[in-house]
């Protein structure tokens, strides 16, 4: 079974500019998760889609923002870039909702701001 | 809310030590516990999973057990090698409708030869 994919591996991109990145979870998953991941505050819960509706947001800005399409692949996307948004951005999967389903997780898109 | 703390690291060890990375957690109801793993240039890996209290998960020689009485969940193994050097994460999800993943702040783990 292939694992989660996302792409691109990395991305430079200048302050100001927004970006896009995309995430295809594991065949049959229906639960798309994304989170930041930085040194110094390291992992942080973004936002959840289920069937394409955002069932939990974590603590970001609106310029953060995300979807989920009917395959259940999903993109985020981050406008009006800043310094601090340089980070790893993991996407991760699971069957569904349930508290005992583990997440999968790709192994993201290291993203610079410049 | 539900929140997750473990020892931050890092921790250094000779080969063929013993490990333990304390996992202790704050949650209402039932909680799923997680150990993944994360190693230089990738993403996380699940490691172990437990579901309920007195539950034990384990794999490749790691083993944890959920302590619901001390809301702990304790990564051991009892022999490391080289190849453990990674960053561990304890993580739940509470059994609430609506709940999402929480993950503790990692542990990095050094094993020397």
């Amino acid at each position: 079974k292939a694992g989660v994919t996302q792409t691109p591996r990395y991305l430079i991109k200048t302050r100001g500019q927004q970006v896009t990145l995309s995430c295809s979870p594991i065949s049959g998953h229906r639960s798309v998760s994304w989170y930041q991941q930085t040194p110094g505050q390291g992992l942080q819960f973004l936002f959840e889609y289920f069937s394409e509706t955002q069932r939990n947001k974590g603590n970001f800005p609106g310029r953060f923002s995300g979807r989920q399409f009917s395959n259940s692949r999903s993109e985020m996307n981050v406008s009006t870039l800043e310094l601090g948004d340089s980070a790893l951005y993991l996407c991760a999967s699971s069957p569904g909702t349930q508290s005992n389903q583990p997440q999968h997780f790709g192994d993201g898109t290291r993203l610079s701001i410049l | 809310g539900d929140s997750v703390t473990q020892m931050e690291g890092p921790v250094t060890l000779s080969e063929e030590a013993f490990l333990t990375i304390n996992c202790t957690y704050t949650a209402t109801g039932y909680p799923s516990l997680f150990w993944y793993v994360q190693y230089p240039g990738e993403g996380l890996q699940l490691l172990l999973k437990a579901t309920k209290a007195d539950d034990k998960g384990s794999n490749k020689g790691f083993e944890a057990t959920y302590r619901k009485e001390t809301t702990s969940f304790h990564l051991e193994k009892g022999s490391v090698q080289v190849s453990d050097s990674a960053v561990y994460f304890c993580a739940l999800r509470g059994d609430n409708y609506g709940q999402n993943f929480v993950f503790g702040p990692g542990t990095r783990l050094s094993v020397l030869p």
